[in-house]
């Protein structure tokens, strides 16, 4: 089965200094990765995905992620905080090309 | 262009009413999922259409849950005699229903928060 876990539930930062949000996968093959960011009562947003045409995924806003197979990770990465990015972001997996299964969040707190 | 709408946006119910949740999915979108977030969680997938066709239900906590697409488009939730732990948010999405399913982008609704009192 698949699963994703992200390892921070609470990520705090200042604005103007790099952000990582940490995500490890477990999957029998080659997975879909994903990751979604959810602001406060608006709907789930695609950032990024992966679908192994490249380990380095740029996505929207900035931010991007890599794919390590060795390490299990899909971490996702910005050079520098904005004060709009602070929302909960969600490590994703497609199972089997239909349901998406969902990591537990990891809240981002900008701060000034 | 027009996203994935769902209705209500909120919803409060007694404990043992029926419930009916609505989703609007974009113009086109072969595929359609339901999922239910309860606080503080990442969404859970509940089920899943492709175009009329109900080819998963297998996350549908219980037999009270029923889900329906009957014309290939619009979709309903529906929960008959509510529990309290029914209480969380029903997000719905939608997507192309591309051939390599894995690559298929899900586009998310803003989703019906369900509180049952």
């Amino acid at each position: 089965a698949q699963s994703v876990t992200q390892l921070d539930s609470h990520v705090s930062v200042s604005e103007g200094t790099p952000v990582l949000l940490r995500c490890n996968y477990s999957s029998s093959y080659s997975p879909s990765l994903f990751w979604y960011v959810q602001h406060p009562n608006k709907g789930l947003q695609l950032l990024l995905k992966y679908t192994s045409a490249a380990t380095l995924v740029k996505g929207i806003n900035g931010f991007e992620a890599e794919f390590k197979k060795s390490e299990t990770s899909f971490h996702l990465t910005k050079p520098s905080a904005h004060m709009s990015d602070a929302a909960e972001y969600f490590c994703v997996v497609n199972q089997a090309g239909t349901a998406l299964i969902f990591g537990k969040g990891t809240t981002l707190s900008v701060s000034s | 262009g027009a996203g994935v709408s769902q209705s209500p946006r909120y919803k409060v119910a007694k404990r043992g009413q029926d419930v009916a949740l609505r989703c609007d999915p974009i113009s086109g979108h072969v595929s359609l999922f339901w999922y239910q977030q309860a606080l503080g969680q990442g969404p859970e997938f509940l089920t899943y259409f492709q175009n009329e066709a109900q080819l998963d239900k297998s996350g549908l906590p219980s037999d009270r849950f029923f889900a329906e697409r009957p014309e290939g488009s619009v979709s309903t939730l529906k929960i008959q005699r509510t529990q309290q732990e029914d209480s969380a948010v029903y997000l719905c999405a939608s997507s192309l229903g591309s051939r390599d399913s894995a690559l298929d982008t899900q586009y998310f609704g803003p989703g019906t928060r369900l509180t049952v009192l």
